[in-house]
């Protein structure tokens, strides 16, 4: 059973370049979450998506965009990398329950900006 | 901002231990969840403790919870060196469901 599934794993960008960090969850949860992870900072939400066609703003919005392609997949775009988004970027999941929010994470993914 | 802050930042002890480990956070809250995260990995959800509970049980896991005090606690009772990991509490203050995470405890238990 695979979770949440984060690609790639590692990935260095020069300052401007762009790329999209992909996710999927095979769990059937309607919720997805994009979170960065500095040191000494704990996880800061980025953007999130409640359900299917749905996206929202978190805590530290600027710079990124996201798509929530379909149930699965929610996929987080850097436009012009900058060296302040050097960072490990986790994507998670978890049921539409207000009551009960358990978040399911993948691996992550560790970004560098030169 | 921050929600939750986790004390101590770290925290060393030998095998057979028991750990503690403190989460404040600021706000009111629905529920208060406890995350591990090994070296390298994702966080995975370790318990979850409603408003309304005082304390919780897991395995070797006890939380407990004061909201009067806004502050709950995590203890591992009898550490192994698998233990050795990351503590988040994350609080879900009722803005639709959203978390928000504390900056973590640091454990290194060692054999």
């Amino acid at each position: 059973n695979a979770g949440v599934t984060q690609t790639p794993k590692f990935q260095v960008l020069k300052t401007g370049q762009s790329m999209t960090l992909q996710c999927a969850q095979d769990m059937n949860h309607n919720s997805m979450y994009w979170y960065r992870q500095d040191p000494g900072m704990g996880l800061r939400l980025i953007y999130y998506s409640a359900s299917e066609g749905t996206t929202d703003k978190g805590e530290v919005p600027n710079g990124y965009n996201v798509s929530r392609l379909n149930k699965r997949e929610f996929s987080l775009r850097l436009e012009s990398a900058a060296p302040s988004q050097t960072s490990v970027y986790f994507c998670a999941s978890s049921e539409s329950d207000i009551a009960k929010n358990i978040q399911y994470f993948g691996a992550g993914t560790r970004l560098s900006v030169l | 901002s921050q929600q939750g802050e986790e004390d101590p930042q770290a925290l060393s002890i030998q095998e057979g231990e028991n750990a503690t480990m403190n989460c404040s956070y600021k706000t009111s809250i629905n529920n208060l969840q406890w995350y591990r995260q090994n070296s390298g990995r994702g966080l995975v959800h370790l318990i979850l403790i409603r408003s309304n509970e005082r304390e919780k049980h897991s395995g070797r896991l006890r939380v407990t919870l004061d909201t009067s005090k806004k502050s709950s606690s995590l203890l591992i009772t009898a550490s192994r060196a698998a233990d050795t990991a990351s503590y988040f509490c994350a609080t879900d203050a009722g803005s639709w469901g959203k978390l928000q995470f504390g900056a973590g405890t640091q454990v290194v238990v060692t054999p």
